[in-house]
């Protein structure tokens, strides 16, 4: 069946530094790829989305790739702020639902 | 305008009592989804509501869960005879069709 796999956390970080968190996919066929970012005591946000191979989503400085002969998605940022502390969703859409990974937390030092 | 909200945000019930937990969604959201997620670990899907067809219950994990929708609106997931294993945090969202999936902030549930 389908599933998504990413990176253990946590991630810990200096401010400034390159984040890269890794995602795998198994799928049947070509899904929609997420990244959700859920904050601190905050709900559950999309951050970005790439529906179809070598598609590159971004938003806030972070990036993903489509990687189809790889089936990978990672999540990329050239330099995290403390701000970006959060646990951070891999996710596909499998018809209508969405299949998470397990979460990675990325925590941020000043 | 509004987001997903549900109700409460916090629940802490005793092992089998029932529990009921509500989810309005966004105003004119066609679809509404159930997740759960426990702790450390990603989102589960439990149940998906489309207009007025059938709801795909394959995530429901036991018969002791069931959830219903009026309409196009609020939507409960009851969970009966509530267990330990039950304890975790129930999202709720909402879409468009089955464009991008909208969440509320979730109603972390305890069962002591």
């Amino acid at each position: 069946g389908n599933s998504v796999t990413q990176m253990e956390g946590p991630v810990t970080l200096s401010e400034e530094a390159f984040l890269t968190i890794n995602c795998t996919y198994t799928a049947t066929g070509y899904p929609s790829l997420f990244w959700y970012v859920q904050y601190p005591g905050e709900g559950l946000q999309l951050l970005l989305k790439a529906t179809k191979a070598d598609d590159k989503g971004s938003n806030k400085g972070f990036e993903a790739t489509y990687r189809k002969e790889t089936t990978s998605f990672h999540l990329e940022k050239g330099s995290v702020q403390v701000s970006d502390s959060a646990v951070y969703f891999c996710a596909l859409r499998s018809s209508y639902k969405l299949i998470f990974g397990s979460g990675t937390r990325l925590l941020v030092r000043p | 305008g509004a987001g997903v909200s549900q109700s409460p945000s916090n629940k802490v019930t005793e092992k089998g009592k029932d529990v009921e937990l509500r989810c309005d969604p966004i105003s004119g959201h066609t679809a509404l989804y159930w997740y759960r997620q426990r702790l450390g670990q990603g989102l589960e899907f439990l149940i998906y509501f489309q207009g007025n067809s059938a709801p795909d219950k394959s995530g429901l994990p036991s018969d002791r869960f069931s959830a219903e929708r009026t309409g196009e609106s609020v939507s409960t997931l009851t969970i009966q005879r509530t267990q330990q294993e039950d304890s975790a945090v129930y999202l709720c969202a909402s879409s468009q069709d089955s464009y991008e999936q909208y969440f509320g902030p979730g109603t972390r549930l305890t069962v002591t």
